[in-house]
């Protein structure tokens, strides 16, 4: 199985800032990898699919790149209701594993 | 637009069994492969499995392995996971999550979720 590593888990940033979280795939998924973000008692939101195409809707200070084992998303200036909880997930392979995700708060 | 809203879920003991629904609208759920994703009180997400659009492909994480069952019903627009021989372990929110197309498991729209509690 596929285990996906997620850094850091927890971060603290202020409005404005750029911040980078980083996924790493214990075997390469090649480009199988997508950023959901999650708020407090809500589903989570598919943000980024294949490392770096941006979902429609998706501001685009949001960006995502990577191949092979190593991928970031990066958020270049945050914003208020960014603060969230981040997951990347590989869809190479069954069972199609989430990173343990990446919990951002205001500084 | 795509809703999807589960049910089915409560307090059950240990050892014993759901059926949970995800009812579909807005979309051809036909032509979807689907997906029950689950998250443990303040804990991360976890895949539990997927189905093709036909069902004729289906996937289970292997903590479930043997003891859940996803189908489906197309002329019903519904998806299900039959829980069976649950553990304390099995608590969670259990969403249903739609691929952004067949078979890719990218998961572009999700229920609400429905809670699952196992205790005695």
């Amino acid at each position: 199985d596929i285990q996906m590593t997620q850094s850091p888990s927890s971060l603290s940033a202020s409005v404005g800032d750029r911040v980078t979280i980083t996924c790493r795939a214990s075997q390469s998924i090649i480009n199988y990898l997508n950023w959901y973000q999650q708020k407090p008692g809500k589903a989570p939101k598919l943000l980024i699919s294949a490392a770096s195409t941006l979902q429609s809707g998706v501001p685009s200070r949001f960006s995502g790149s990577g191949s092979g084992t190593d991928f970031t998303l990066t958020i270049s200036s945050l914003q208020p209701e960014d603060f969230a909880t981040y997951y990347c997930q590989q869809s190479n392979t069954p069972p199609f594993s989430f990173g343990q995700g990446t919990k951002l708060e205001i500084k | 637009e795509v809703q999807l809203v589960e049910s089915g879920g409560g307090l059950v003991k240990p050892g014993g069994s759901l059926r949970l629904s995800c009812a579909a609208s807005g979309f051809t759920f036909s032509g979807y492969s689907m997906n029950w994703v689950r998250q443990a009180p303040g804990k991360g997400l976890e895949w539990v499995s997927s189905i093709s659009s036909s069902g004729n492909y289906i996937y289970y994480a292997d903590s479930v392995k043997g003891r859940f069952t996803i189908s489906r019903d197309n002329a019903k627009n519904s998806l299900y996971l039959q829980l069976n021989s649950l553990r304390a372990e099995d608590t969670a929110v259990y969403y249903c999550a739609r691929d952004i197309a067949n078979g890719v498991s990218i998961f572009d729209f999700w229920g609400r979720g429905t809670l699952v509690t196992v205790s005695s």
